[in-house]
């Protein structure tokens, strides 16, 4: 069965970076993206980016651009969500999910707490 | 890129039918058959529940349909049972090749 499974719950400090890990298995990797959204406390989705596992191409939502970087690593079935320069209104749960156009399955939610 | 804008909040009683709008532009939902549909219950992941404005992943109820109308589309839910309590969101691919959510509606079920 398709599974993605995230890596553990952070807490950063403002100014700081985070990597996110999102481990597939189930599936063949490299036939679907990996999307990245998140979720501030009490709030709604917000598309942060994909990548398509088959060849590296990315596309991030233009209010992250330049602030997070989205990567794969094939050989082990993993996606990698950064995000730099934290803000406090970054503190979110962070989920990845397979496929681009439309997300069919979700990694359990990864919670990011930015505080000083 | 806005979002799409979705009520904030519907309700119904059971065995009744509910629609939730979602409305775009000519950029998003009414400019590609892209529309998904996903359902949140509280501290979840959400999940998948229409696809490509009316199709249903496998293992979703035939209780839950979708349609498109110019920039809005839909999401009806009828035979509306207890445990379809959930915020939902809308989502639909862009003319910049992104993805965008709506702001969630919160389904109460009476």
């Amino acid at each position: 069965q398709v599974q993605l499974v995230q890596s553990g719950a952070e807490v950063k400090k403002p100014g700081a970076s985070v990597k996110v890990s999102c481990k597939a298995s189930g599936y063949t990797f490299t036939s679907y993206g990996i999307s990245w959204v998140r979720q501030a406390p009490g709030q709604g989705l917000e598309w942060m980016g994909w990548i398509s596992a088959y060849n590296g191409n990315t596309n991030y939502a233009q209010k992250l651009q330049g602030r997070v970087t989205v990567t794969t690593d094939t050989s082990t079935s993993t996606a990698y969500m950064e995000l730099r320069s934290l803000r406090s209104d970054d503190t979110a749960v962070y989920y990845c999910a397979r496929g681009t156009i439309r997300a069919d399955h979700w990694g359990q939610g990864t919670l990011v707490t930015v505080s000083s | 890129q806005s979002a799409l804008t979705q009520p904030a909040s519907v309700s119904g009683s059971p065995g009744q039918s509910i629609t939730i709008s979602c409305t775009g532009t000519s950029s998003d939902v009414g400019g590609y058959n892209y529309v998904s549909w996903y359902q949140q219950h509280p501290g979840k992941a959400p999940k998948l529940m229409i696809y490509d404005v009316t199709n249903r992943p496998s293992g979703v109820s035939n209780r839950f349909s979708g349609s498109k109308s110019g920039n809005t589309a839909s999401l009806t839910i009828s035979g509306l049972q207890a445990e379809d309590e959930a915020d939902y969101y809308c989502s639909s691919y862009t003319s910049s090749s992104t993805v965008v959510f709506g702001g969630g509606t919160k389904l109460t079920v009476l």
